[in-house]
């Protein structure tokens, strides 16, 4: 099946510092993948579409100067915290559908990244 | 935009009863509704999804029901096992490359 490959899975890091996340799809092409970010339990609020070749689309609420996405391909999209603050601590979601997908084709969730700013 | 109610946020069962967890949505364009087991640390899992064309799904000790006139969905399990357990999201989103949108969450307990 689809597989969503989501890098670091875990991360520490000093505030002032930036974190770059990777999402990979990784046997099939994603022209748009979502960032989901879920705090402690709290349910999954979406951040961010990312399109492939295109600026991405911000939530309301989420700094697109802070969180940078950049889609350049068709199977990697990338989420960069900049200067990264205690609380950006939280669990970050990649997410995707199959470019091109059948109707029943569901969205398809990377492992998540836990990161934690000091 | 799209807006996801669920309830109840937390539910005890004991082992072998029925647990049932409902959600309501607000975009009546809304049309394909998946439920997510979550498990500590771990992604959501889905577990079974239904789309507008149909009122109900089963699989195995699982099921969910859809009425769109009232724009509720619920989730039933039925047989509950300790391994039931876990955080369930219901989710919301039109059909396409659109996001889906999730309900709070429901932490369920199966009590052996």
């Amino acid at each position: 099946g689809a597989v969503v490959s989501q890098h670091p899975s875990r991360v520490i890091c000093k505030s002032g510092t930036s974190v770059k996340i990777e999402c990979r799809s990784l046997d099939f092409q994603a022209t748009t993948m979502f960032w989901y970010r879920q705090f402690p339990k709290q349910s999954l609020m979406l951040m961010a579409t990312s399109n492939e070749g295109s600026k991405a689309t911000y939530e309301q609420g989420v700094e697109k100067d802070k969180f940078l996405i950049n889609h350049a391909s068709l199977t990697l999209s990338t989420l960069t915290v900049t200067s990264a603050h205690p609380e950006d601590s939280s669990f970050y979601i990649c997410s995707a559908y199959e470019a091109g997908r059948s109707y029943n084709s569901p969205l398809h969730f990377g492992n998540g990244t836990r990161l934690t700013v000091t | 935009g799209e807006n996801v109610e669920q309830h109840p946020s937390t539910l005890s069962v004991q082992e072998g009863d029925s647990a049932v967890i409902k959600c309501t949505y607000s975009d009546s364009a809304s049309n394909y509704f998946p439920w997510y087991k979550q498990e500590l640390g771990k992604r959501p899992q889905l577990i079974i999804d239904i789309r507008s064309n149909v009122g109900e799904k089963k699989d195995q000790r699982i099921a969910v029901t859809l009425n769109k006139t009232a724009k509720h969905f619920s989730l039933h399990i039925t047989e509950t096992q300790p391994e039931d357990s876990a955080v369930y999201f219901c989710a919301a989103s039109i059909s396409g490359n659109t996001p889906l949108v999730f309900g709070k969450g429901t932490r369920l307990s199966v009590i052996a």
